[in-house]
């Protein structure tokens, strides 16, 4: 089956500093990757849509200029956390649409865990 | 945009007990319909999907769910639980249109099931 990987799986920084996570389809073309954001005990988030190409597209409150996404290329979507707070922390999970498939499944990585302190 | 309901937050059970996770969604357009599961610190498998045709869907680990297009209900059951179903599992439903939400997953606030032995 389709397999996403998440890079890294936990990081701990200082707030100020930024973080950039990376989402790779390692078996297939995704054209389209989601970010989403899940605290504790809550559902998943989404984030902002990302296009291979072109500037992604964000949910209405979240801002743009503090999580940069960038998906250069068809296998790989990188979300970066800039000066990162602790309010930040939090458990980052992408997915990837598989193109290839009968009705684009999305794929989902295995998520990265943030911790600012 | 599309609304998901997981009126149960948490369902202890216990082992070889048969359970039902309850999902409804609000729409009135053909949508696909899908469960996920999720273990701690780990991204989302899916566990079984509704795109068209039969109505009970068979998935993996001994899940099934039945689409009810009247009573706009997915909900997923299994007949005999064991200790290692003990996960958070949250319903999803995708809008098949075209256009900005195409391929984007909605997704319900999940519920805990902990299966006690």
């Amino acid at each position: 089956g389709a397999v996403v990987s998440q890079h890294p799986s936990r990081v701990i920084c200082k707030s100020g500093t930024s973080v950039k996570i990376e989402c790779r389809s390692l078996d297939f073309q995704a054209t389209t990757m989601f970010w989403y954001r899940q605290f504790p005990k809550q559902s998943l988030m989404l984030m902002a849509t990302s296009n291979e190409g072109s500037k992604a597209t964000y949910e209405q409150g979240v801002e743009k200029d503090k999580f940069l996404i960038n998906h250069a290329s068809l296998t790989l979507s990188t979300l970066t956390v800039t000066s990162a707070h602790p309010e930040d922390s939090s458990f980052y999970i992408c997915s990837a649409r598989d193109h290839g498939g009968s009705y684009n499944e999305q794929f989902f990585g295995p998520g990265t865990r943030l911790t600012v302190l | 945009a599309q609304s998901v309901t997981q009126l149960d937050s948490q369902v202890p059970v216990f082992e070889e007990a048969p359970v039902e996770l309850r999902c409804n969604y609000s729409s009135s357009v053909s949508v696909y319909l899908f469960w996920y599961v999720q273990y701690p610190n780990q991204g989302l498998q899916l566990l079984l999907k509704y795109l068209s045709g039969s109505t009970l869907v068979k998935g993996i680990n001994g899940f099934e769910a039945e689409f009810n297009k009247s009573q706009t209900s997915f909900h997923l059951r299994k007949p005999s639980v064991h200790i290692s179903d003990t996960a958070e599992y949250f319903c999803a439903v995708s809008d098949p249109g075209r256009g900005s939400t195409l391929g984007r997953l909605y997704f319900g606030r999940g519920t805990q099931l902990t299966v006690w032995p």
